[in-house]
């Protein structure tokens, strides 16, 4: 079946340093959707991204879909306190709207 | 809107009882979502709901698990008998359309003990 696999699975990094994750998955995917998660809390939705290539900007945050719409990256620009959390990526399995998540990178940030 | 609203947030229980989790999705979402979270298996889709029908249970592990959605405000997932391995904490999401963003419950952990 349908795999995500997010590496790396945790990430210390000194506030201020920046951070990325990346997605990818075992088929081509109609979309991706990136997900936060604060410790002890539920997934919260990031963004979306639909087009082969497609590069998003939430202020810190760029989101990038792959040309073969296989991977995505999230890349985080001089990290905060407030960024702590796990990272998930979901795409949803050929021909239904059964998201797949990812396996999640866990990032810490030292203050 | 208050969000998708679960309950119980905890619930402990002895194995072999059955367990009853509940979940109110927003209003005017046609799909629910319910997923698991442990350690070990990440966060798992075990089944989800369009205009309360059960389109995918694919992710249901056992006959034990059971979930249903008799009115569009209102969906169970029930556990009979429960066993030590289901403690996990319980997701309940709704979407409105096809292919956009989930809106994730508070959960509930549950421990069986």
């Amino acid at each position: 079946g349908q795999q995500v696999m997010q590496i790396p699975q945790y990430q210390h990094v000194q506030e201020g340093e920046d951070f990325t994750t990346y997605c990818n998955s075992s088929t081509t995917l109609s979309n991706i959707q990136w997900y936060k998660q604060r410790p002890g809390g539920h997934p919260v939705f990031l963004i979306q991204l639909v087009k082969s290539g497609e590069v998003k900007k939430q202020k810190r945050l760029t989101f990038q879909f792959g040309e073969a719409k296989k991977n995505s990256s999230l890349h985080i620009t001089a990290t905060q306190t407030t960024d702590v959390g796990t990272y998930f990526c979901a795409g949803p399995t050929s021909g239904t709207y059964k998201y797949i998540f990812g396996t999640g990178t866990r990032l810490k940030v030292l203050a | 809107d208050a969000g998708v609203i679960q309950s119980p947030r905890h619930e402990v229980t002895e194995m072999g009882q059955e367990v009853t989790l509940r979940c109110k999705p927003i209003s005017g979402h046609d799909y629910l979502f319910w997923y698991r979270q442990t350690m070990m298996r990440g966060l798992e889709l075990l089944i989800y709901f369009n205009n309360n029908v059960p389109i995918d249970d694919s992710g249901m592990p056992e006959d034990r698990f059971s979930a249903k959605m008799p009115n569009a405000s209102f969906s169970t997932l029930k556990i009979q008998p429960s066993e030590p391995r289901d403690s996990a904490v319980y997701f309940c999401a709704s979407s409105g359309q096809e292919n956009t963003e989930a809106f994730f419950g508070q959960g509930t952990r549950l421990t069986v003990v």
